[in-house]
């Protein structure tokens, strides 16, 4: 089983969608969750980071649930600049590395 | 402004040439990390280092190799044994470890001509 799991899509939203991707990871000790955006060709930067408490920046929340070991992202109100891969990011068993997922690919049509 | 930069953008290597891939920060990052990514795929790890004169081997260190004589510098070699090297290469920093996440360079462009 892979650390970080991720549905690769891509998810096809029309602007102003509320779309949500699930991450998995299989480290019940893992601490730091993150999410980053990869743009086509570009270097990953960090979109937020993932807090117990669930957090909101703008139009994304971002949600952590220890006991089924999964995080997740909701865009609300799409915008066509939102299209890019999103990648889920956990530290590892260690808790010296962060281990990434394979990404989730969203495209948001006019 | 304080940030990580990776020099060449794009590199052109011919078969058993090597070529070094440059990355410095100037974040004072004690941790420092390469991953290579292929077209479609998520990233892996090469090689990482979390203190000056100490490195250790990732996940595809094969064909691979490093040094971090400086804080600020942490060079990759790819070598002839790497037999297939063209990827897009990224460096990363992050100054406490597992905790704030990444900072990434802009990659490096590798392609085997």
């Amino acid at each position: 089983r892979k650390e970080v799991e991720q549905d690769p899509g891509p998810f096809n939203v029309p602007e102003g969608a509320t779309v949500a991707f699930n991450c998995t990871y299989s480290n019940s000790a893992s601490q730091s969750f993150f999410w980053y955006r990869q743009d086509c060709r570009k270097e990953p930067k960090l979109l937020m980071s993932v807090y117990s408490s669930g957090n909101e920046d703008g139009r994304f929340t971002a949600q952590l649930n220890r006991a089924s070991q999964y995080i997740s992202l909701l865009i609300r109100d799409s915008k066509l600049s939102d299209s890019a891969t999103y990648l889920c990011v956990v530290n590892d068993n260690a808790g010296n590395m962060l281990t990434f997922g394979g990404g989730t690919r969203l495209m948001v049509k006019p | 402004d304080g940030g990580i930069t990776q020099s060449p953008k794009y590199l052109f290597r011919k078969e058993g040439q090597n070529v070094t891939l440059s990355c410095e920060q100037n974040l004072n990052h004690d941790a420092m990390y390469w991953y290579r990514q292929d077209p479609g795929q998520g990233l892996r790890l090469i090689y990482y280092s979390q203190i000056v004169n100490d490195f250790q081997k990732g996940d595809i260190a094969e064909g691979y190799s490093v040094s971090r004589e400086k804080k600020e510098s942490f060079p990759l070699t790819v070598t002839s044994a790497q037999k297939n090297p063209t990827a897009f290469y990224l460096c990363a920093s992050e100054d406490q470890i597992a905790i704030y996440g990444y900072t990434f360079g802009s990659g490096t462009r590798l392609t085997v001509v």
